[in-house]
């Protein structure tokens, strides 16, 4: 049974640039939530999509959008990026549109330079 | 505004009990949620309360108090193996998903 997995495991980018995350939820599951983690801190909600729509949203700018494809796996961007977006990305999966239990994958590593 | 409130480390000795606690303050409250996060690891899930009162799975326990805005994540039989970060989290009525800033767990041999 695969876990949830996301791609690249690293990424360098550089002011103003913009980068796409990928992420595969685990088998069963038809809900992603996105979240950035900075150092030392908990993850922040950005955002969560279920039936390909972005159903909630926490308090990031329009510069992060995503998307959500018919077999359920997910992409996060950030355009014009800043310093401040270096962070680990964290994937997270569930069922029906809840966020009560979810499974995370390993995330991505981000650094703006 | 919307807050979760654990203490930001916790030491315990090996084979002992550790408490963590939570204290929420949210716009609506749907349950709170458990995870543990290992350095350089990603969150795993560790356990659900919708409804007062204690759930237990295995070592793991986590307790809720809807009236007090208040749970606790219990860790019993404490292995070096357990040495992380805990966070408590909650969904709102907004349906936006809020972690707290995590407790991190030192044991000692």
């Amino acid at each position: 049974d695969a876990g949830v997995t996301q791609s690249p495991t690293h990424l360098i980018k550089t002011r103003g640039q913009q980068v796409t995350l990928r992420c595969s939820p685990k088998s069963g599951h038809d809900t992603v939530s996105w979240y950035q983690q900075a150092l030392g801190q908990g993850p922040q909600f950005i955002f969560q999509y279920y039936e390909e729509e972005e159903r909630q949203r926490g308090n990031f700018p329009d510069r992060f959008s995503g998307h959500q494809f018919p077999n359920y796996s997910s992409e996060l961007n950030v355009n014009a990026l800043l310093l401040g977006d270096s962070a680990l990305y964290l994937c997270a999966s569930s069922s029906g549109g809840t966020g009560y239990e979810q499974y995370f994958g390993p995330g991505t590593r981000l650094t703006v330079t | 505004g919307q807050s979760l409130e654990q203490p930001s480390e916790v030491t315990a000795v090996e084979g002992a009990i550790v408490q963590i606690n939570c204290t929420y303050q949210t716009s609506g409250f749907y349950g709170l949620s458990w995870y543990q996060q290992h350095d350089g690891g990603a969150p795993t899930f560790l356990s659900y309360n919708a409804l007062d009162g204690l759930e237990e799975t295995g070592r793991f326990s986590s307790f809720l108090s809807r009236s007090d805005s208040y749970g606790y994540l219990l860790l019993q039989e404490l292995q070096m193996k357990d040495s992380a970060s805990y966070f408590c989290a909650v969904k709102d009525l907004d349906d936006k998903i809020i972690f707290g800033k995590g407790t991190r767990l030192h044991i000692l041999p």
